[in-house]
């Protein structure tokens, strides 16, 4: 079994819907949780980081870690075509040792 | 717009051949990264590089890969002899010590034939 489980998809939604992507873990060490996007042809590039369990908030995206059942969530409102990428989770019980997940590919269609 | 910059962007060569990538960190990053990503690996940490300290090359094939960091403004990874197996993305990332954030470059597309 991975440490970090995600569905590499891909998952098609029209344009305007919510977008809900997850991960789940095993190691329950990890105490940062992050979001990275990328789009193809290009590097990762950070959307959203968490230490430890809750929510944060940024713009119309929203991460989610709930360290009691090893999950977290990214959500995506009004779900714009530009947003069509890979998106991976990553955690990491220090600051240098990312695990990543396999990336989840996110098609919005127009 | 401080970015971490790799060169080539593309490389295409033949098996036996070394192979040289280079990666410019962000100015004032401290530590950098070497990842590998393929389709079925996913993204593969190779090395890690704190104040230009080789910490962790674990992940990274020691018989034919090589990373060594010059001084604090250039990282180079090394493969010799390239095989076909190689052919992968490479990505340098950079951050700033304490940080959990990791800034990636545009990666170097290698192919070996």
């Amino acid at each position: 079994q991975k440490e970090v489980e995600q569905d590499p998809g891909p998952l098609s939604v029209p344009e305007g819907a919510i977008v809900s992507l997850n991960c789940t873990y095993s190691n329950s060490a990890f105490q940062y949780f992050m979001w990275y996007r990328q789009y193809s042809r290009k590097g990762p590039e950070l959307l959203m980081y968490t230490y430890s369990s809750g929510n944060k908030e940024d713009g119309r995206f929203t991460a989610q870690v709930d360290k009691s059942s090893k999950y977290i969530s990214l959500f995506i409102r009004d779900s714009q075509p530009s947003d069509s990428a890979t998106y991976l989770c990553v955690m990491s019980e220090s600051n240098y040792q990312l695990i990543w997940g396999a990336g989840t590919k996110l098609i919005i269609k127009p | 717009d401080a970015r971490v910059t790799q060169t080539p962007r593309d490389k295409v060569t033949e098996m036996g051949q070394e192979v040289t990538m280079r990666c410019q960190p962000i100015l004032g990053h401290n530590t950098v990264f070497w990842y590998r990503q393929t389709m079925m690996q996913g993204l593969e940490l190779l090395a890690y590089f704190r104040n230009r300290a080789p910490l962790d090359d674990s992940g990274m094939p020691k018989d034919r890969f090589s990373a060594e960091m010059p001084d604090a403004t250039l990282a180079t990874l090394k493969i010799q002899p390239s095989e076909p197996r190689d052919s992968a993305v490479y990505f340098c990332a950079s951050g700033a010590s304490g940080e959990g954030t990791q800034y990636f470059g545009p990666g170097t597309r290698l192919l070996v034939l």
